[in-house]
């Protein structure tokens, strides 16, 4: 069975720093990867993911992550925050070639700081 | 495109009582899901369902009953509510293998 683990439930970074949020996850098979946000009051949307080919991923607002695999971790870094960003970030992992579930991790709760 | 909807966005309930949560999607997709979200727990899976006619426990069914009523209704019951299942829950929608797409949650409390 696969899971997910985000080492920090909150972090806190000022605005204009970069920023990473870790995630590490477990699983005997091949995976997809996702990194999801969810604003304030809303539900959640994709930033990116990760299913084949390079290991560094480009998503929306400016956001990236990196898989890798011996480590088996997937990073969620950005270069530079705004206050904008002040979100929960779930990471989440499913099977390849398999069924369509999805394991989401505790999440982290990012604060932008003035 | 509205994506996902869920009705209602508020609820509020006496234990005991029950109630539906629907949900709907007009992106076409086969599979559609049910979550709840606790604070410090993430999402849970409750329900899912591949396909039209098919549906499949989650990691925590007790409690909730669901209907894929055609390939875009998905919808969540509680027979008999407790305080326990005082959540945000989500419905997410999404074609094989891709990525989930969420509606905006309701908030339910169970006094």
């Amino acid at each position: 069975a696969q899971s997910v683990t985000q080492l920090d439930s909150q972090v806190p970074v000022f605005e204009e720093a970069p920023v990473e949020l870790r995630c590490n996850y477990s699983s005997s098979v091949s995976v997809y990867l996702f990194w999801y946000v969810q604003y304030p009051n809303q539900g959640l949307q994709l930033l990116l993911k990760y299913l084949s080919g390079s290991t560094l991923v480009k998503g929306i607002n400016g956001f990236e992550a990196e898989f890798n695999k011996s480590q088996t971790s997937f990073h969620l870094r950005k270069p530079s925050v705004h206050i904008s960003d002040t979100a929960e970030y779930f990471c989440a992992v499913s099977r390849t070639g398999r069924d369509d579930k999805i394991i989401f991790g505790k999440g982290t709760r990012l604060h932008i700081l003035p | 495109n509205a994506g996902v909807t869920q009705t209602p966005k508020f609820q509020v309930l006496k234990t005991g009582q029950s109630m539906t949560l629907q949900c709907a999607q007009d992106m076409n997709h086969n599979s559609m899901y049910w979550y709840r979200q606790d604070p410090g727990m993430g999402l849970r899976l409750i329900y899912y369902s591949a396909s039209e006619g098919t549906t499949d426990k989650g990691e925590v069914p007790n409690g909730y009953n669901v209907s894929r009523l055609n390939k875009r209704e998905f919808s969540l019951r509680l027979e008999s509510a407790a305080p326990s299942q005082t959540s945000v829950y989500f419905c997410a929608s999404s074609r094989p293998l891709y990525e989930q797409y969420f509606g905006p949650g309701t908030r339910l409390t169970v006094t």
